[in-house]
């Protein structure tokens, strides 16, 4: 059965460096989606992705985020300059064009120390 | 913007017992999600409703959209210790690639 996948599983990074977190999404689906969970909260929106640019964004998703496909398979998510409250898991998922069911992946846990 | 309120926050049932878990919008409903999510994993999907009065069921996990009152039920019978996790809740605006917007959740935990 088809699944999102995301790399690394965990990542530990110092404050102020940039990470890059990587997600492949169902082969067939057009929607691609980030969403990220802080320890005990509520998992949150942060962007979405058609056809090439972000269609959708929450306030969470400043400047110094970014997302990219930069090739057929692959989406991603930068954080450019992290902060502590960076911390948290860091979901990717997909959905499909006739379908609105979104897949979720198994996210990935930023640490930022 | 969208708020989603589930009940009960936590529910500790018996192997074998039935149980609901309720989640409720402040807004209309039109795409309503279901999943379960293990303690530091990642979502899986169970189920979607998009009409009122719609109901859907997958193995002996049944769940129900009521527009009116802007909610959605999800019952578990004979509930049995797979089914322990964080059920949460999430709505969408309607159209395809939404944004989804989460409830707190439910944790669930089954004794054998």
């Amino acid at each position: 059965e088809p699944e999102v996948t995301q790399t690394p599983s965990h990542q530990v990074t110092q404050m102020g460096q940039e990470v890059i977190l990587r997600c492949v999404p169902i082969s067939n689906h057009l929607y691609f989606y980030w969403y990220r969970q802080i320890l005990g909260q509520k998992v949150e929106f942060l962007v979405s992705f058609y056809n090439n640019e972000i269609s959708e964004k929450s306030e969470i998703f400043d400047d110094q985020f970014s997302v990219e496909r930069p090739d057929g398979s692959n989406f991603t998510l930068k954080i450019r300059s992290t902060k502590l409250e960076d911390s948290a898991m860091y979901f990717c998922a997909s959905s499909g064009d006739r379908t609105y069911e979104q897949y979720f992946g198994p996210g990935t846990r930023l640490t930022v120390t | 913007s969208q708020e989603l309120e589930q009940s009960p926050q936590s529910l500790i049932v018996q192997e074998g017992k039935n149980l609901t878990i309720n989640c409720t919008s402040s807004k209309t409903l039109y795409g309503l999600y279901w999943y379960k999510q293990k303690y530091g994993e990642g979502l899986i999907f169970l189920m979607m409703l998009q009409k009122g009065g719609e109901e859907k069921s997958h193995e002996k996990i049944t769940a129900k959209l009521d527009e009116k009152k802007q909610q959605s039920s999800l019952h578990i019978t004979a509930s049995q210790p797979s089914h322990a996790g964080i059920y949460l809740c999430g709505a969408d605006k309607g159209n395809a690639g939404n944004m989804l917007t989460f409830g707190g959740g439910t944790r669930l935990m089954v004794k054998p």
